[in-house]
């Protein structure tokens, strides 16, 4: 298997675009995660679905963030627009049961 | 790489040496424990994990340690390697929810 896969590896925009992040999670796996990382707060979660269904997005920082799993094999994070303080490594992640979740190689975001 | 910021609490140890982590967590209600390994330029990696009806279990290199009394999880490293620099995180899932919750993780430099 692959692992999990994101894409763009890395994106630069500017600020008050719009940025759409995308991941592929492991065949089989019912979870996604969607997590944020950053120096001054480290890894936090922001959203995450079982079987496509989100079940907590209280991580989600503003109404600018939005995110959607319409199938089993493709969830999307978008913001729009963009901000600076935005600016981070997103991972997404996917597990079976509880516990191992398998992290994906990330997006790095810079906005300007 | 994308890994985290450089003020993160930092073990320096030499190789060969035997390494230990510290984590200490608040929230007494969690029930499973994980020690994640990140590399620069990498996703989080599963190393080992622990249920709250344990307080010791072994793998290969590596044994966790939990006291559940002062709320505290260590992770030893047997004879330490060059490919065991990274930062290391602890993370806590609470029963009832799939989310794990980081700690803000420890950079392990071994000096060779």
């Amino acid at each position: 298997d692959a692992g999990v896969i994101q894409s763009p590896r890395h994106e630069v925009t500017e600020m008050g675009q719009e940025v759409t992040l995308r991941c592929k999670p492991i065949s089989g796996h019912d979870y996604l995660f969607w997590y944020r990382q950053t120096m001054m707060r480290g890894l936090e979660l922001l959203i995450y679905f079982n079987n496509n269904v989100p079940i907590d997005d209280s991580g989600m920082p503003e109404d600018r963030f939005s995110a959607k799993m319409p199938n089993a094999s493709f969830s999307t994070l978008k913001i729009q627009p963009s901000e600076p303080r935005d600016s981070a490594v997103y991972f997404c992640a996917s597990s079976v049961v509880l516990g191992e979740q398998f992290f994906g190689p990330g997006t790095r975001l810079t906005v300007l | 790489g994308e890994s985290v910021g450089l003020h993160l609490p930092t073990l320096s140890v030499q190789e060969g040496d035997n390494s230990i982590i510290n984590c200490a967590y608040s929230n007494s209600a969690s029930d499973y424990f994980i020690w994640y390994k990140q590399e620069s330029g990498k996703g989080p990696q599963f190393i080992i994990d622990i249920r709250s009806n344990m307080d010791k279990r072994q793998g290969q290199r590596v044994t966790v340690l939990l006291n559940k009394t002062v709320k505290h999880l260590s992770l030893q490293i047997a004879a330490t390697q060059p490919g065991d620099s990274a930062v290391y995180f602890c993370a806590e899932n609470t029963a009832g929810r799939r989310a794990l919750t980081f700690g803000s993780g420890t950079r392990l430099q071994v000096q060779p």
